[in-house]
């Protein structure tokens, strides 16, 4: 099984609609990421979390939750989505404050129509 | 604001020439500094990491970079650029202060040919 796992790796949607995409992980890590990938822009932070009770917003939050339900969980959700929040969207987890290494997930490709 | 600049968002070289792509950052701090890959509908992976002690740091897949205090910058580099190189490529940097969070550069697309 991978350390990082995304559900659903893609998914189209309607303008309008909540969607959830979940993220699970198996390294033991307290942090969690997610970050959404456009072309040319690279990958922008949404929210993240030092543990289950710590969430903070990233630089691009606006129009996004998350919810850290567990250690190993940390879904990202879109209350209304939009067109332009079509995207590739990655989560990821890292170990304490000297360990910076990230383990991404596969990502899931989210198409607003 | 602390930030990083991938110069060239596309880089063509033939197969077993040099891969040179270019990395910046801005910080007032000491950075630690990453490179990532990114294959076709994959996640991205580590290729190496640069924290402390020696300013060379070697990677994966024949991969390093050096980090030069006196140019912010953190250019990766292959002496011999093969097919399965072509990627995208980020830079990336995070600080002790910034409490683990990463700054990722535009991105870099590898084209190798033949």
């Amino acid at each position: 099984d991978a350390d990082v796992t995304q559900t659903p790796r893609n998914r189209i949607t309607k303008t309008g609609k909540r969607i959830m995409l979940e993220c699970s992980q198996t390294k033991g890590h307290d942090r969690m990421y997610w970050y959404r990938q456009d072309p040319g822009l690279g990958l922008r932070l949404i929210y993240y979390s030092f543990d289950v009770k710590d969430i903070n917003k990233g630089e691009i939050s606006d129009g996004y939750s998350v919810s850290r339900q567990a250690q190993a969980k940390f879904s990202l959700s879109l209350e209304s989505a939009i067109p332009n929040q079509t995207a590739l969207y990655f989560c990821a987890t890292s170990g304490g404050w000297n360990n910076y290494g990230y383990t991404f997930g596969s990502g899931t490709r989210l198409t607003v129509v | 604001a602390q930030s990083v600049t991938q110069l060239g968002s596309h880089v063509s070289v033939s197969e077993g020439a040099l891969v040179l792509l270019r990395c910046n950052y801005s910080s007032s701090v000491p950075p630690y500094l990453f490179w990532y890959v990114q294959y076709p509908n994959q996640g991205l992976q580590l290729l190496l990491k640069y924290t402390t002690g020696a300013t060379l740091v070697k990677g994966i897949n024949g991969f390093e970079a050096e980090f030069k205090k006196s140019e912010t910058s953190f250019h990766l580099t292959k002496p011999s650029a093969h097919m399965s190189d072509a990627a995208e490529y980020f830079c990336a940097v995070t600080y002790s202060s910034n409490t683990g969070k990463l700054i990722f550069g535009q991105g870099t697309t590898l084209q190798v040919k033949p």
